[in-house]
């Protein structure tokens, strides 16, 4: 049973415009929601998260969106660049639980 | 990657025979897990530790079991492996803080089950 939800499951993204990922979810006791960047050959690594008491959070080029009523969240990737080209996870965790749900994945290629 | 190593880092094996991951740290972070990453369905809970001796069943434990003697050491073993573990496995850590919380990856370890 998937709790978390992804999509698209790959996406090409000219160098300079914007990457947008979706995520959504089921369980309304998930109350952190992180979106984790990988390279190739490597670990995921955090890129940014978001609890739900806000509805947007921002570190550079990268930007959630939160919409706690329709049960989603999304990240935006600003004037993307050839060097954001990664596999990029949503997750959330239910307060309390030291575990994380992960959403499939999204293959993000930025071409020049 | 914060502190933390798998090996070994590729291995080719036979279907039937056991098989043990390893992951250590450095971090001396309380929490421990391991994962598999496949195509399609992202990262996969298997098992995690939640302190020496303390484990606990994933999302997909089913062929694996682990062990926790220490602190820094989380053992992943396959008790006969399929050609269905064929996979990249990521062992991550935790500790719990009160204003943020981040799982720290591993480089991962490729295991091909022929």
């Amino acid at each position: 049973q998937q709790q978390v939800k992804q999509s698209p499951q790959s996406l090409i993204v000219q160098k300079g415009g914007i990457s947008i990922i979706n995520c959504a979810y089921e369980n309304t006791a998930f109350d952190y929601f992180p979106w984790y960047q990988q390279f190739p050959g490597k670990g995921p690594a955090l890129l940014i998260a978001i609890r739900p008491d806000v509805s947007e959070k921002k570190e550079g080029r990268f930007t959630i969106s939160f919409n706690k009523s329709a049960k989603q969240f999304s990240l935006h990737i600003m004037d993307s660049q050839p060097g954001d080209s990664a596999t990029y996870f949503c997750a959330a965790k239910v307060g309390g639980n030291e575990k994380l749900t992960f959403g499939t994945g999204t293959r993000l290629t930025i071409i020049p | 990657d914060a502190g933390i190593t798998q090996s070994p880092r590729h291995k080719v094996t036979e279907t039937g025979t056991p098989v043990t991951l390893r992951c250590h740290q450095t971090e001396n972070h309380r929490y421990m897990y391991w994962y598999r990453q496949d195509p399609g369905h992202g990262l996969r809970l298997i098992h995690y530790s939640y302190g020496v001796k303390d484990t606990d069943k994933g999302e997909v434990s089913d062929g694996y079991s682990v062990s926790r003697s220490k602190t820094e050491d989380f053992l992943l073993t396959l008790e006969s492996a399929t050609s269905s573990q064929t996979s990249v496995y990521f062992c991550a850590i935790s500790e719990v803080r009160t204003l943020t919380y981040e799982q720290y990856f591993g480089p991962g370890t490729r295991l091909t089950v022929t």
